[in-house]
């Protein structure tokens, strides 16, 4: 089963800064299959990245993904209020099981 | 409107039972496999079970493999979950999960709102 860990496991950014979230696996992600996501309180979580760096329907171009084999990288050009939330990084491409970071949660500072 | 909508969560003793529904509108469901994804409180996602559109395909985490059986009814558009012998460590906000296609591509594009399981004497 591959761990991913995410880091950090919290930042603090102020409205229309740049945060960039990191995703580790212990082992290589297999044809990039890693995707994003976003979960505000009492929410469910949903889905802003696949494939390392595609974005999903109606997902603003402010978010970005990328990165290969162990590393990846959730990028936010310009937060905006409405960002402030925990991410989750989760692999597929070892499946089953699909297996998720912990998550990294994004303040407001 | 798309949409997931869970049910069926509850307290529960150890060793008892559930069963999670969960109801899909707004979509053709039998297009899409489905899953069961859950978040113990102040944790993080876990996945539970899927199921293929025809129920030919089944998985499930080693967590619960042996104890959870999920199923689904095309014809009534619904997903379930029965949970049998409960540990305390099967609390969880339980998620239904749609996956991006029939077959298991193994990653979710719409989220129900969740079902809370809590399993205390």
């Amino acid at each position: 089963e591959i761990v991913l860990t995410q880091s950090p496991g919290t930042l603090s950014l102020s409205p229309g800064e740049r945060a960039t979230l990191s995703c580790r696996a212990s082992q290589s992600v297999s044809s990039s299959y890693l995707a994003w996501y976003q979960q505000k309180p009492g929410q469910a979580p949903r889905l802003l990245i696949y494939g390392a760096s595609s974005r999903a329907t109606g997902i603003p171009d402010r978010f970005s993904g990328s990165g290969s084999g162990t590393d990846f990288t959730l990028t936010i050009s310009r937060l905006e209020p409405e960002d402030f939330a925990v991410y989750y990084c989760q692999q597929y491409g070892s499946s089953p099981p699909p297996t998720f970071g912990q998550g990294t949660r994004l303040e407001i500072k | 409107e798309v949409q997931l909508v869970e049910s069926g969560g509850g307290l529960v003793q150890p060793g008892r039972s559930l069963r999670l529904s969960c109801a899909a509108s707004g979509f053709t469901f039998d297009d899409y496999a489905m899953h069961w994804v859950r978040q113990a409180p102040g944790k993080g996602l876990e996945w539970v079970s899927g199921i293929s559109w025809n129920s030919g395909s089944i998985g499930y985490a080693d967590s619960v493999k042996g104890r959870f059986t999920i199923s689904r009814d095309n014809a009534k558009n619904s997903l379930y979950l029965q949970m049998n012998s409960l540990r305390a460590e099967d609390t969880a906000l339980y998620y239904c999960a749609k996956d991006v296609a029939g077959a298991f591509h193994w990653y979710f594009d719409l989220w129900g709102r969740g079902t809370l399981v809590t399993v205390s004497s």
